[in-house]
């Protein structure tokens, strides 16, 4: 069954550094999300894309966040300047452009632990 | 805009017990969609069920059951039977079709920690 991949699985990064997550969604699907989950919180939305532009941000995806589809199969997220509180467990999903709204599929997600 | 609600923060069964889940959630669109998700020790998120605001008819599958009431505005989930591999965080959320277009936008609960005991 496809998946939805993302690498890497854990990043360590300074505070201040960029920080770049990928996420490959699966092939034929043409929503792409990106969503965070603080450890022992609940998941909360960051931003959605469709042909190839945001089509919906929340409060939390601010100007140090970016997104990109730079080819036909990889979808990124950076963080230009990262903070402490952007320790998370980020998860990509994406789904199907079928009828109705057909399930978002996550793939494993990536710790991002801000030192 | 759209809430849900997961009042049961954690939930302790012994094996083979029946446990209930649940749901409930806010929203003023009249199309929407609801989701069940579980999130194993790994922590992944997996998809379980989907259901859209027209489609009340209750469903069964194996141990899992899901009882969706949009008169109380709840979407309920019961694991028959439960077992040591169920224990998970269990999310539910909510999808709304904004003027017949959504992006499909997901809003989570605060999740509900399983623990099924041997």
């Amino acid at each position: 069954e496809p998946e939805v991949t993302q690498t890497p699985s854990h990043q360590v990064t300074q505070m201040g550094q960029e920080v770049i997550l990928r996420c490959v969604p699966i092939s034929n699907h043409l929503y792409f999300y990106w969503y965070r989950q603080i450890l022992g919180q609940k998941v909360e939305f960051l931003v959605s894309f469709y042909n190839n532009e945001i089509s919906e941000k929340s409060e939390i995806f601010d100007d140090q966040f970016s997104v990109e589809r730079p080819d036909g199969s990889n979808f990124t997220l950076k963080i230009r300047s990262t903070k402490l509180e952007d320790s998370a467990m980020y998860f990509c999903a994406s789904r199907d452009p079928g009828q109705g709204n057909q399930p978002q599929h996550f793939g494993d997600g990536t710790r991002l632990s801000i030192l | 805009a759209q809430k849900v609600t997961q009042a049961q923060t954690e939930i302790s069964v012994v094996e083979k017990e029946d446990v209930t889940l649940d749901c409930v959630y806010e929203t003023r669109d009249t199309t929407y969609y609801l989701f069940w998700y579980k999130q194993p020790p790994s922590g992944e998120l997996v998809f379980l069920i989907r259901r859209n605001s027209f489609d009340e008819q209750n469903e069964i599958s194996g141990r899992y059951s899901w009882n969706f009431q949009k008169s109380t505005s709840s979407f309920n989930f019961t694991i028959t039977a439960s077992q040591v591999v169920d224990s998970a965080v269990y999310f539910c959320a909510l999808s709304v079709m904004s003027g017949g277009t959504s992006y499909g936008k997901l809003t989570f609960g605060q999740g509900t920690i399983l623990t099924v005991h041997p």
